[in-house]
């Protein structure tokens, strides 16, 4: 199975900073990776999806990157409505497998 | 609008059965594969199940293999998960979710429901 591990598990912010969250894969994965947002009580939302392609709907400030083993999400002025916990996800192989989630709080 | 609404969860016993439903609309149901996964009260997301297009392929993650089987109903756009010899472990809310891509999965998940909780106690 491929290791999903993300980084920070946790972090404080501000409204207007620049995020960055970091996934690492135990193997090569191409660009089979997505990132998705989930907020309390709610389902997953699909963010972004092949690692850099935004999803419809979703603000131009989420912004992906990465290919191989190590990818990045990068939210840049970071709003109100972006404090949440963030998956990263492999769709390389069977079994398909996340990240352990990162949780991004208000400073 | 694509809407996906899950039912069945209910408390079961440990070794009981169970069959989760999800009901899909709003796209064409019999073009994507579809997925089960779930989520323990406080804990990540887990990938349970996976389904082609057309019911001829199936996968699962090992915990729930040989106990839980997925299949879909293309005539009434719908998804299921029977469960067997549930173990407190399998404890979770349910989501079912569609493929991003038709035809052949891709393995990411653009719409989801919003669960039905599974609760597995003597």
């Amino acid at each position: 199975d491929i290791q999903m591990t993300q980084s920070p598990s946790s972090l404080s912010a501000s409204v207007g900073d620049r995020v960055t969250i970091t996934c690492r894969a135990s193997q090569s994965i191409t660009d089979f990776f997505n990132w998705y947002q989930q907020k309390p009580g709610k389902a997953p939302k699909l963010l972004i999806y092949a690692a850099s392609s935004l999803q419809s709907g979703v603000p131009s400030r989420f912004s992906g990157s990465g290919s191989g083993t190590d990818f990045t999400l990068t939210i840049n002025s970071l709003q109100p409505e972006d404090f949440a916990t963030y998956y990263c996800q492999q769709s390389y192989s069977i079994p398909l497998t996340f990240g352990g989630g990162t949780k991004v709080e208000i400073k | 609008e694509v809407h996906l609404v899950e039912s069945g969860g209910v408390v079961v016993q440990p070794g009981g059965s169970l069959r989760l439903s999800c009901a899909a609309s709003g796209f064409s149901f019999d073009d994507y594969a579809m997925h089960w996964l779930r989520q323990a009260p406080g804990k990540g997301l887990e990938w349970v199940s996976l389904i082609s297009w057309d019911g001829g392929s199936t996968y699962y993650t090992d915990s729930v293999k040989g106990r839980f089987t997925i299949s879909r109903d293309n005539s009434k756009n719908s998804l299921y998960l029977q469960m067997h010899s549930l173990r407190p472990e399998d404890a979770a809310l349910y989501y079912c979710a569609k493929d991003k891509r038709s035809g052949s999965h891709y393995g990411a998940f653009d719409y989801w429901g919003q669960g039905t909780l599974v609760t597995v106690s003597s």
